[in-house]
């Protein structure tokens, strides 16, 4: 069983439209992340969140809003979609300490176009 | 300002040989380096990394060294298999707050 999940997989969607990326983890992780890759540009960190009750900005946060439902759970919305938010979407956890406590581990994305 | 640079889009080998990947920071305060590895259709996974108080760092093909002068992180993959065809991301951190920035990625390419 896959230990960071993402739901859909494929979303084809239209612009103006409600969206919403779910993620959930096994791993018992404190803190999640979302990303976003474009091709050529690597990926870039949108909201993370170091516990249920934190919640920060990345650097291309404009146009989403975040939700933490449950250290398990981290959510990814898009209000209003627009054509330049199709990308591949990454959800990632790490946990608090340890000896991986610097890696972050992630799901297998989300492939979101917007028309 | 892009902070972590992969400059090369693309590398090509044959297997057997050396691959090299390399990537250039911007910030001195960066005290963590990480390499990830993406096949298409998933999601990156961690490959190796390494410490600012370290300069190499090895796990068995795996060796990725830390030049902290020259501001210089680079993966060294031998000998290559056509299985290491993906792309390679490289990683910073800062401090404890634990975000990543990632460079633009790599395209290995192992032809046999």
């Amino acid at each position: 069983d896959a230990d960071v999940t993402q739901t859909p997989r494929n979303r084809i969607t239209k612009t103006g439209k409600r969206i919403m990326l779910e993620c959930s983890q096994t791993k018992g992780h404190d803190r999640m992340y979302w990303y976003r890759q474009d091709p050529g540009l690597g990926l870039r960190l949108i909201y993370y969140s170091f516990d249920v009750k934190d919640i920060n900005k990345g650097e291309i946060s404009d146009g989403y809003s975040v939700s933490r439902q449950a250290q398990a759970k981290f959510s990814l919305s898009l209000e209003s979609a627009i054509p330049n938010q199709t990308a591949l979407y990454f959800c990632a956890t790490s946990a608090l300490k340890g000896d991986r406590s610097n890696e972050q581990f992630f799901g297998p994305g989300t492939r979101l176009t917007v028309l | 300002d892009q902070q972590v640079k992969q400059n090369s889009p693309s590398l090509s080998v044959q297997e057997g040989r050396i691959s090299i990947l390399n990537c250039d920071y911007t910030n001195s305060m960066f005290d963590y380096f990480l390499w990830y590895k993406k096949y298409p259709a998933e999601g990156p996974t961690f490959l190796i990394s390494i410490s600012s108080i370290k300069d190499k760092n090895e796990d068995g093909r795996f060796t990725v060294f830390l030049n902290k002068s020259a501001k210089h992180l680079s993966l060294h993959i031998v000998p290559s298999q056509p299985g290491d065809s993906a792309v390679y991301f490289c990683a910073v951190r800062r401090g404890s707050n634990y975000k990543l920035t990632f460079g633009k990625g790599t395209l290995l390419t192992v032809n046999p």
